[in-house]
């Protein structure tokens, strides 16, 4: 098992481009979440879902779309990229029990 | 999003035991966690504690949590150079969203 993978692992983008950050699991796990971690800061929920088709807001969903068409998949997508939005990204799923498991993050900078 | 606070840094020698301390606000968290990462690496699960408890050891890992206080700890007993990480605390509600606090890095020295 790959468990959750995430790509890209680094990206630059310049103002107002968008870009989709993948994340895929191979768990079979109903719920996935997509959070952010900003430099000194903990990791804050952007959107999560428990189950396709089915998606919900987190604490900072503002410029932030996701998908869930699959079981697998969770892409995040930024529409028009701002420097606020520098961040190091974590995707994780969930099969609905404690443990959460998290990818290894993709690094993204806005310029 | 609910506050959780933590020390950001604790050096600690080899052999000594590690404590690392954390508040919280959401009485009503159902868990509490401790996650673990490693430079450039996602977090891990290194352990967990029902809202109900007021303790639980793991080899060398013992959760206090003090429900009254909003205060939890982790304590590494015999901290080892593969201790050296950020250790991020954690609270869950009943959908296992999580709100982390900032995370504590912990140095290990010889």
């Amino acid at each position: 098992n790959a468990g959750v993978t995430q790509t890209p692992k680094f990206r630059i983008l310049k103002i107002g481009q968008s870009m989709t950050l993948q994340c895929a699991q191979d768990m079979n796990h109903n719920y996935m979440y997509w959070y952010r971690q900003d430099p000194g800061m903990g990791l804050k929920l952007i959107y999560y879902s428990v189950g396709a088709g089915i998606t919900d807001k987190g604490e900072v969903p503002n410029g932030y779309n996701v998908s869930r068409s699959t079981t697998e998949d969770f892409p995040l997508r930024l529409e028009l990229a701002a420097p606020s939005q520098t961040s190091v990204y974590f995707c994780a799923s969930s099969a609905g029990g404690i443990e959460q498991f998290f990818g290894p993050g993709t690094r993204l900078t806005v310029l | 999003g609910e506050d959780v606070e933590q020390s950001l840094f604790l050096s600690v020698r080899e052999g000594d035991s590690s404590v690392i301390n954390c508040t919280y606000t959401d009485s009503s968290s159902t868990y509490l966690y401790w996650y673990k990462q490693e430079p450039g690496a996602g977090l891990q699960l290194l352990t967990y504690i029902f809202s109900n408890m007021d303790m639980k050891q793991d080899q060398r890992l013992t959760v206090l949590l003090n429900k009254k206080d909003k205060h939890l700890s982790l304590r590494i007993a015999d901290t080892q150079t593969g201790d050296s990480a950020i250790y991020f605390c954690a609270e869950g509600d009943n959908d296992y969203k999580l709100s982390f606090g900032a995370g504590t890095t912990v140095t290990v020295r010889a």
